[in-house]
This record gives structure tokens, C-alpha cells and sequence, in this order.
């Protein structure tokens, strides 16, 4: 089946700096991806729509300036956490949607961002 | 807010079948039933989808009503590694496949 792969899986950074999440469909294109935020305990929030050479569409509440989105490509998506500050601790997990022939929307392994 | 109702949490004893319901009562003609899993620290697995008919694979069975107001995932033979919080989402291609994630249910399967 279609492979989506996330990196880095975890990564901590101290508050301040930027860090930047790579998600990649393997063996299918995806001109659109989406990346979610998952607290402790708490359920996936999807946070923004990323569109392959457009703009990305965020969800009420998530800052875009915060939250940067690039989708230059057809099989990589970029989400950068700039300025990251410790309530930016989560994971982010990035989907893309179902390759042709298919109906089922595959996720990545997910990221674990610690802000210290 | 979720399209779906789970019960918070659930037992299931390692080797019996483990059924998980799900209540989807305003789903419309075009959506489709997922079922997913997450492990705790990794990304959703997707487990089985269906529309309108039961749908089984190597993993599980999916029970729709006839209204299609609700559903059932069946593990049949539970493992200790399917405990696991299990998500229950309707979504189509008019969504863009962006799914709406609920609370889930916390299966624990006990030896």
C-alpha cells in the first residue's frame, strides 16, 4: 500500500529556535497533505491543509506565521515551527490522501517535538 | 466536532473477540466508515473502511447497519498488540479525506 514517511521522528530544540518536519509519499504523489497536532492524552487535531504549488490552508486557531507550510514538490511536504516555544511541545503527525485506486488515507510515523 | 461517538475506553481478555462500536447517525450518502488505530507515540495504522456492506480483512471485520447509523469493529481473536486507541471517522473525497479525529476508544486487552 502507499507509504507516507515522516522525519525526524523526535527532535528537541530549545526554545527559540526553528525545526523543520519533512513528510514524503513514497511511491504515489499527493498534491495535498495534511498535518495534524496531537497533545498528551488528547485526540489529532488537524491543523492545516498543505497544497502542492499554493498556498497551505489553516485551521481556525493555528497561526500560519507560526506554522510554516511548504509543499514544493508532489511527494514532500515541509512544516516548520518557527519561534518554537515549549507549549509547541506535541506530535505532529502529516496523511496524505488515498493514491489512485485506493480510498484509505495513509499517515506518517509521526514527529515528537520537545521545546526546551 | 467529530461526526462520531465511541465509548471512552474497553476491556477485551487476549484471545477473545474484541467489538467496538461506533455511532455515525448524520452520516451522509458519500462517506465512507474508517476505522484506525494508534499505538501510543506513532502515527494512525488504518485498519478497514467500508460504505455500505460488511467488510473483512486480514486484520478485522466492519459491521454496518443497514441505516448506517452505526457500526461495529470486530478484532476476533484480540492480542496484547492490539491494545491500542481505535478511531472510528467518517470522510469522503469531498473533505479532501482530512479527517475528523474523536476521542477514540482505549482498547486494553488483559492476558
Amino acid at each position: 500500500g502507499a507509504v507516507v514517511s515522516q522525519h525526524p521522528s523526535w527532535v528537541i530544540c530549545k526554545s527559540g529556535t526553528s525545526v523543520k518536519i519533512e513528510c514524503r509519499s513514497l511511491d504515489f504523489q499527493a498534491t495535498t497533505m495534511f498535518w495534524y497536532r496531537q497533545f498528551p492524552k488528547q485526540s489529532l487535531m488537524l491543523m492545516a491543509t498543505s497544497n502542492e504549488g499554493s498556498k497551505a490552508t489553516y485551521e481556525q486557531g493555528v497561526e500560519k506565521d507560526k506554522f510554516l507550510i511548504n509543499h514544493a514538490s508532489l511527494t514532500l511536504s515541509t512544516l516548520t515551527v518557527t519561534s518554537a516555544h515549549p507549549e509547541d511541545s506535541s506530535f505532529y503527525i502529516c496523511s496524505a490522501p488515498p493514491a489512485a485506486g485506493n480510498t484509505e488515507a495513509f499517515f506518517g510515523q509521526g514527529t515528537r517535538l520537545t521545546v526546551v | 466536532d467529530a461526526k462520531t461517538t465511541q465509548p471512552p475506553s474497553m476491556d477485551c481478555a487476549e484471545g477473545r473477540a474484541a467489538n467496538l462500536p461506533c455511532n455515525h447517525s448524520t452520516i451522509s450518502g458519500n462517506e465512507y466508515v474508517y476505522w484506525y488505530r494508534q499505538i501510543h507515540s506513532q502515527g494512525p495504522q488504518y485498519i478497514i473502511h467500508g460504505l455500505k456492506n460488511n467488510e473483512t480483512n486480514e486484520m478485522a471485520s466492519l459491521i454496518i447497519t443497514e441505516d448506517r447509523k452505526s457500526s461495529t469493529l470486530i478484532l476476533p481473536h484480540a492480542t496484547l498488540r492490539d491494545t491500542a486507541v481505535y478511531y472510528c471517522i467518517v470522510g469522503s473525497s469531498n473533505s479532501g479525506y482530512a479527517l475528523n479525529f474523536g476521542k477514540g476508544t482505549s482498547l486494553l486487552v488483559t492476558p
